[in-house]
């Protein structure tokens, strides 16, 4: 079973409409969530860190949102550029207090069109 | 310079032949990883480097070899490899081995025939 599950996989939309992509997460204790962009051909770019439930941080038209079992990556009125592969990962606490590794999920390609 | 770079951009090679991964980060951090990305899969930990030491090693085949001779540098030594390590391959790069975001290079998109 998948500990990072981000869906839909694909989502293509209009410029101008708003939507928001979704990261759910099954990990006994949360240290963080991340959300990354990737471009074709190019690494992934950090987005945000969240680290607790309720909290929110903002960039651009870019939203995202934390519960406890999972994250929204909130996008207003898109444009073109905004267009890429959005991945989740968990940084989750190990048995003993210590932090693990990050935990991606497959991404969500997004396709803003004009 | 970018922050982490990686050489080469591109590689295919023959499932009898030796080749190297480079990378290297100008961000002064203290940790460098290796990431595999496959299509339809999430990327995957290989390897994990903290001040030159690894301390972590994902289970993987000993057809991969890394080395970090200095914090700013990191290798990934192939050699006989599989067509189903095709994939690309990611140098990651961040302050400390906390909660940290990663800096991540563009990859190196390799070919196994």
């Amino acid at each position: 079973e998948d500990q990072v599950t981000q869906s839909p996989e694909a989502l293509r939309l209009q410029e101008g409409e708003s939507s928001s992509l979704n990261c759910s997460y099954t990990v006994s204790g949360l240290r963080g969530l991340f959300w990354y962009r990737q471009d074709p051909g190019k690494g992934p770019e950090f987005l945000f860190t969240l680290y607790s439930a309720g909290e929110e941080k903002e960039k651009e038209r870019l939203k995202a949102t934390l519960t406890k079992k999972e994250s929204f990556l909130h996008i207003t009125a898109p444009k073109p550029e905004d267009s890429a592969t959005y991945l989740c990962a968990v940084q989750e606490i190990n048995k003993g207090g210590s932090q693990g590794n990050l935990i991606f999920g497959k991404g969500t390609k997004l396709s803003v069109k004009p | 310079e970018t922050g982490v770079t990686q050489t080469p951009r591109h590689l295919v090679m023959g499932m009898t032949n030796k080749k190297s991964l480079k990378c290297e980060q100008h961000l002064g951090h203290n940790a460098m990883y290796w990431y595999k990305q496959s299509a339809k899969k999430p990327l995957e930990l290989m390897f994990v480097y903290s001040l030159e030491e690894r301390v972590e090693n994902n289970s993987v085949p000993s057809r991969f070899s890394p080395e970090c001779p200095n914090s700013s540098h990191l290798f990934l030594h192939l050699h006989t490899l599989q067509p189903e390590d095709s994939a690309l391959y990611l140098c990651a790069s961040s302050q400390g081995q906390g909660v940290e975001k990663l800096f991540f290079g563009s990859g190196t998109q390799l070919s196994v025939l």
